[in-house]
């Protein structure tokens, strides 16, 4: 099975900033991978698939880049709402596998 | 709007059965392989099992292989989860999500909780 390792667990930063997340895969997944944001209480919600494009709707702030085993969600300038749990998800082979989240804190 | 609904969710002793059920609306449900996912209390997500669009494939994770089966009726647009030998650690939220763009899952539905306890 394909391990998916996101970096970092938590992070906390102010509303403005520039927030890199990475995640890492144990094998090339080429580009299939995406990015979702999870706040309690709601469904996840996609914001990347194909490891750089954008979901119709999503605010531009958010971009992903990478490819290969090497994967990062940035959001350029933080917004209070951006509070939550991210999780990246490689969907190269079955069984599909998730990282084990990166918690924003604003 | 696209929209997933899950339902048969409760509480069930350890080595019973519950079976879920996802009604789908507002796209071409044929057209689309679906997936379960589940998120234990305080734990991340965890991919549970997909059947492509037409029912003819379908993937188990290790965890639930021999336990649980997804099937789906397209003329009702609904994807089932039936899951049998039930454990405590099978306790979880269980989203249905659909294939979407890039292979990602897109959207989800809400969840129907399942608790496995004596």
């Amino acid at each position: 099975d394909i391990q998916m390792t996101q970096s970092p667990s938590s992070v906390s930063a102010s509303v403005g900033d520039r927030v890199t997340l990475t995640c890492r895969a144990s094998q090339g997944i080429r580009y299939w991978l995406a990015w979702y944001q999870w706040k309690p209480g709601k469904a996840p919600k996609l914001l990347i698939y194909a490891a750089s494009s954008l979901q119709s709707g999503v605010p531009s702030r958010f971009s992903g880049s990478g490819s290969g085993t090497d994967f990062t969600l940035t959001i350029s300038s933080l917004q209070p709402e951006d509070s939550a749990t991210y999780f990246c998800q490689q969907s190269d082979s079955f069984p599909y596998t998730f990282g084990q989240g990166t918690k924003v804190d604003i | 709007q696209v929209q997933l609904v899950e339902s048969g969710g409760g509480v069930v002793q350890p080595g019973g059965s519950l079976r879920l059920s996802c009604a789908a609306s507002g796209f071409t449900f044929s057209s689309h392989g679906m997936h379960w996912v589940r998120q234990a209390p305080g734990k991340g997500l965890e991919w549970v099992a997909f059947i492509r669009f037409d029912g003819t494939d379908k993937f188990y994770a290790d965890s639930v292989k021999g336990r649980f089966t997804i099937s789906r009726d397209n003329d009702k647009n609904t994807v089932d989860l039936q899951m049998n030998s039930l454990k405590p650690e099978d306790t979880a939220i269980y989203h249905c999500a659909r294939v979407a763009l890039g292979m990602a899952l897109d959207p989800w539905g809400q969840g129907a909780l399942v608790t496995v306890s004596t």
